[in-house]
């Protein structure tokens, strides 16, 4: 079955600080996607990254940086330079497809809440 | 925004009654999900839907029905509501492959 591990359950920092919430997860499967959301205080879920199992290169978005690692089958972000508005609960989550109805289930991990304090 | 509703946003009921949450979508996604967020547990997956009338269990599906009778509805049901599903619940659609899920903006349920 398939695992996603987010081992920091809060992280504080202080305001223009860099930051890295760690993602680690088990898989059987040599196709399956990755995937980073955030959630806010207000609670909705905003999709951050998708990345694919055969896709290793790394991603940046502005402040925001991604590094997949399959020999260590992690999928870590970065935040550079936090603000405030990047307080939140991020989740890390797996993909795989579910052979009985051709449907792609997440998996969560249990979300790193991340505290920018001014 | 991904047309995703959900109603009732909030909802306080009690133990034993009837409870039907509602996602709605305007996008015709094939895929549509329900899952539940608890403290210390992130998102797991009650139920899931990949077509009209076709559905399947998730992770946590006991005590929860779901029924799919056209493409943008999908309805959640705690046939007799306990304690335990006091929880947000939140949608979700996907389309084909690999797409990412996007959900709705949740369900606040308390049950006393």
């Amino acid at each position: 079955a398939q695992k996603v591990t987010q081992a920091q359950t809060e992280i504080s920092v202080v305001e223009k600080e860099d930051v890295t919430l760690d993602c680690v997860y088990e898989t059987r499967d040599t196709t399956y996607y990755l995937f980073w959301y955030k959630q806010p205080p207000s609670g909705e879920l905003v999709f951050l990254i998708r990345r694919n199992s055969f896709d290793e290169q790394n991603e940046i978005s502005g402040r925001y940086s991604w590094n997949f690692q399959k020999s260590t089958s992690s999928f870590n972000f970065t935040i550079t330079a936090s603000q405030v508005v990047d307080s939140a609960v991020y989740f890390c989550a797996l993909s795989e497809v579910y052979s009985g109805a051709g449907s792609y289930q997440l998996t969560f991990g249990k979300g790193t809440k991340l505290s920018v304090i001014p | 925004d991904a047309g995703i509703t959900q109603s009732p946003r909030h909802k306080v009921t009690e133990t034993g009654t009837p409870v039907t949450l509602r996602c709605h979508q305007t996008e015709n996604h094939r895929y549509m999900y329900w899952y539940r967020q608890d403290p210390g547990h992130g998102l797991r997956l009650i139920h899931y839907s990949y077509g009209v009338k076709d559905t399947d269990k998730g992770e946590v599906s006991d005590g929860y029905s779901v029924s799919r009778s056209k493409t943008e509805d999908f309805l959640l049901t705690l046939e007799s509501a306990t304690s335990s599903q006091t929880s947000v619940y939140f949608c979700a659609i996907g389309q084909e492959g690999n797409q990412p899920q996007h959900f709705g903006d949740g369900t606040r349920l308390s049950i006393l």
